[in-house]
């Protein structure tokens, strides 16, 4: 695609339940980082795939978020058992897999709320 | 884990005016990337400048540009002829240049008001 998508746009879920967000990077970019931003706050680093090495989880802040990356393109992150401190904007970028100075792209995120 | 910081919740500027936004980081690695992104309401992540840190020059994009200090660790974003349309937050993110070690970390942001 042109861009990074992201679906859905926005969420609504009860406390206690499972979501998944997708995310569809640019055709092409080997990396792909998840980020969270709280209202108003700045980015979160939640987990980070390159290529075929094993994902950087360091970011992620409990044993109820995953996260996957299929086929080396689409990425699924998932919050089991939701609770309100989850509700945030979760975003998605990608970048070509080398040089550090390329630019990540980012998706239009993916808006949480947990009720 | 390198870490960056933004002192500036929030900034404000008159318009046709210059401001300044800074940011300090944190890392013992001499080899990496710096960046600036805006992220007006949209919550659409726009790149406004990058600086790589083996260049002694400072990266200039239009009305943008950057006064990087590498060993005081600073990266200020120094926007002249400030636009209703710069109106945004502002992020600076860091990005080792270690190969498989290419994730970004980012600022808290700043949030940057252009009064008309």
């Amino acid at each position: 695609g042109a861009g990074v998508s992201q679906s859905p746009s926005n969420k609504v879920t009860e406390k206690g339940k499972d979501v998944e967000l997708r995310c569809d990077p640019i055709s092409g970019h080997t990396a792909l980082y998840w980020y969270r931003q709280s209202l108003g706050q700045g980015l979160e680093f939640l987990i980070y795939f390159q290529g075929n090495s094993a994902p950087d989880k360091s970011g992620l802040p409990s044993d109820r978020f995953s996260a996957e990356r299929t086929g080396g393109s689409v990425s699924t992150l998932t919050i089991q058992r939701t609770q309100q401190e989850d509700s945030a904007v979760y975003l998605c970028a990608s970048s070509f897999r080398t040089g550090g100075n390329t630019e990540a792209f980012f998706g239009q995120g993916t808006r949480l709320t947990v009720v | 884990a390198q870490t960056v910081t933004q002192s500036q919740p929030e900034m404000s500027v008159q318009e046709a005016e210059t401001v300044t936004l800074s940011c300090t980081y944190d890392t013992s690695e001499s080899d990496y990337y710096l960046f600036w992104y805006k992220q007006p309401p949209s919550r659409q992540m726009i790149l406004v400048i990058r600086q790589e840190a083996y260049k002694q020059q400072n990266a200039t994009e239009n009305r943008f540009s950057v006064n990087f200090q590498k060993a005081a660790k600073s990266f200020s974003l120094k926007i002249s002829d400030s636009q209703l349309g710069d109106a945004a937050m502002y992020f600076c993110a860091y990005r080792s240049a270690t190969y498989g070690n290419n994730d970004m970390r980012f600022g808290a942001g700043t949030r940057l008001t252009v009064k008309p």
